[in-house]
């Protein structure tokens, strides 16, 4: 099991807004980065550091952090947001990196 | 623009090393601005971090795998490497490398494709 929790699965209604969470002991001192990843392809970063996004990420992709728990929202999901997320930081030792378990989105 | 491509074998023997390379252009390997990675992925499964190089040769390695694991830098061909020994079943996984910026946040901003790898007999 990954030190980082992450719910399997999640939804969303088409233009609502969803919160994936990832808790973990070391989110009290690390920030979490956050990747989408679609079937069969490679995970791209959406989301790292405070609250930053890559270029090209839309700005409806925000991050957020308090106590053990960072946070992924999805303001207005869209048809193309349908994807699996996975957080990753630091382990409880603050040495090594580890990914959270996923969470699957789905976009009803 | 940075960009990575995994290569070696897509079978392995039960027992034998797995051995990929990761091919880097757009930038030298040679910065020291990068930490060079490797994360894998079973069939169906989550991301596994396995670990990662700074350029200058130190290592960092997944604490689940270390003692079969080696990450290693060719700056000569601009490529870095993974080695996993005694190798099972459980290692067949698509193999990703990527890179994580030196910075005061962790994150990995350019991914290679990712290469299938199947241990069996």
């Amino acid at each position: 099991s990954s030190e980082l929790t992450q719910d399997p699965a999640v939804s969303v209604a088409l233009g609502q807004t969803v919160r994936i969470t990832c808790q973990g002991d070391s989110l009290r001192s690390n920030y979490a980065s956050w990747y989408q990843q679609k079937p069969g392809q490679a995970p791209i970063i959406v989301i790292y550091g405070e609250n930053n996004r890559p270029s090209g990420i839309p700005d409806r992709f925000s991050g957020s952090s308090s106590g053990n728990t960072a946070s992924l929202t999805i303001t207005g999901a869209q048809a193309e947001d349908e994807a699996d997320f996975y957080c990753y930081s630091r382990d409880s030792s603050g040495t090594y990196q580890v990914f959270g378990g996923g969470t699957k989105l789905t976009v009803l | 623009q940075l960009q990575l491509q995994e290569s070696g074998p897509g079978l392995v023997k039960p027992s034998e090393t797995l051995s990929l390379t990761c091919t880097v252009s757009g930038v030298s390997i040679s910065w020291t601005t990068y930490y060079w990675g490797w994360i894998r992925q079973p069939p169906g499964k989550g991301l596994e971090w396995i670990g990662n190089i700074y350029s200058t040769g130190s290592t960092y390695y997944s604490p689940s795998l270390k003692s079969r694991v080696t990450i290693s830098v060719d700056t000569s061909k601009n490529q870095f490497s993974l080695k996993l020994s005694s190798v099972t079943a459980a290692d067949t996984a698509i193999y990703y490398c990527a890179t994580q910026p030196l910075s005061r946040w962790d994150y990995l901003d350019s991914w290679g494709q990712g290469t299938l790898v199947t241990v069996s007999p």
